[in-house]
C-alpha cells in the first residue's frame, strides 16, 4: 500500500521559512516524480511544484518560484519543501502527490499538514 | 497557462440521481485531464484520468468524457457517500492547474 506522510506544518512568521518533508512507502521511490499540491482554507486546490524520480528536474508555479525549493533523498525515500520568505497567502494545507505514471496526475496523496503564516 | 473552468460551482441532487459536471480547458489539453473527489478535512482521491478512463478501485458508477475542450465527470445513481467536492485537473503542459471545484450537496 502506497503511503505519504507530509510532516513539518505549523505557525511562521510573514517572512520567515519552514521546511516540509514527505516519508514515502509502498512502491519503488526512485521510479516516480512527486508533487506538491496546496489548498488555502476554504479554496481549491493549487500545484506548486515537481520534483523528477532522478531528482534532475524541478517545476515550481510562479506564486512560489525563487522563494520554495524542492528536493528528494532516494536514499531515504523522502522529498522536502524549502519554504522561505513566507507569505499570508502560502497559508494552507500542503499535500504531498505522487504521479500516477509518466504523466501529471496523482494516484496516492499525503494527509497533508497546514502551514500558518501569521504575526 | 492553461485556465480551468467548472459548472456548476455547487450542485444539489439526491440519491439515486445521475448527475453531470462539466469542465472547460481554455486551450487544447488532448485528453490529460484527472477528476479527483475531495470530502472535507481529506485528501482529493483520483476517479479518472485520461478523461475517461477509471482508477482501479472507484465505482463504476463514476465515467468520464470528453467533447473538445469540454469535459464531463457522470455519476449514474448518486450514492450516500458520493457527497463531496470535486475537482478537475489538466496535465497536458504545465503549470498543472485544476478546475476551481464543484461541491455535490444533498437535496
Amino acid at each position: 500500500e502506497v503511503q505519504l506522510l507530509e510532516s513539518g506544518g505549523g505557525l511562521v512568521q510573514p517572512g520567515g521559512s519552514l521546511r516540509l518533508s514527505c516519508a514515502a512507502s509502498g512502491f519503488t521511490f526512485s521510479d516516480y516524480a512527486l508533487n506538491w499540491v496546496r489548498q488555502a482554507p476554504g479554496k481549491g486546490l493549487e500545484w506548486i511544484s515537481v520534483i523528477s524520480a532522478d531528482a534532475e528536474r524541478t517545476y515550481y508555479a510562479d506564486s512560489v518560484k525563487g522563494r520554495f525549493t524542492i528536493s528528494r533523498d532516494n536514499s531515504k525515500n523522502t522529498i522536502s519543501l524549502q519554504m522561505s520568505s513566507l507569505r499570508a497567502e502560502d497559508t494552507a494545507v500542503y499535500y504531498c502527490a505522487k504521479d500516477r505514471d509518466a504523466y501529471r496526475n496523482f494516484d496516492s496523496w499525503g494527509q497533508g499538514t497546514l502551514v500558518t503564516v501569521s504575526s | 497557462d492553461v485556465q480551468m473552468t467548472q459548472s456548476p460551482s455547487t450542485l444539489s441532487a439526491s440519491v439515486g440521481d445521475r448527475v453531470t459536471i462539466t469542465c472547460r480547458a481554455g486551450q487544447n489539453i488532448n485528453s490529460w485531464l484527472a477528476w479527483y473527489q475531495q470530502k472535507p478535512g481529506k485528501a482529493p482521491k483520483l476517479l479518472i484520468y485520461k478523461a475517461s478512463s477509471l482508477e482501479s478501485g472507484v465505482p463504476s458508477r463514476f465515467s468520464g468524457s470528453r467533447s473538445g475542450t469540454e469535459f464531463t465527470l457522470t455519476i449514474n445513481s448518486l450514492q450516500p457517500d458520493d457527497f463531496a467536492t470535486y475537482y478537475c485537473q489538466q496535465y497536458n503542459s504545465g503549470p498543472w492547474s485544476f478546475g476551481p471545484g464543484t461541491t455535490v450537496e444533498i437535496k
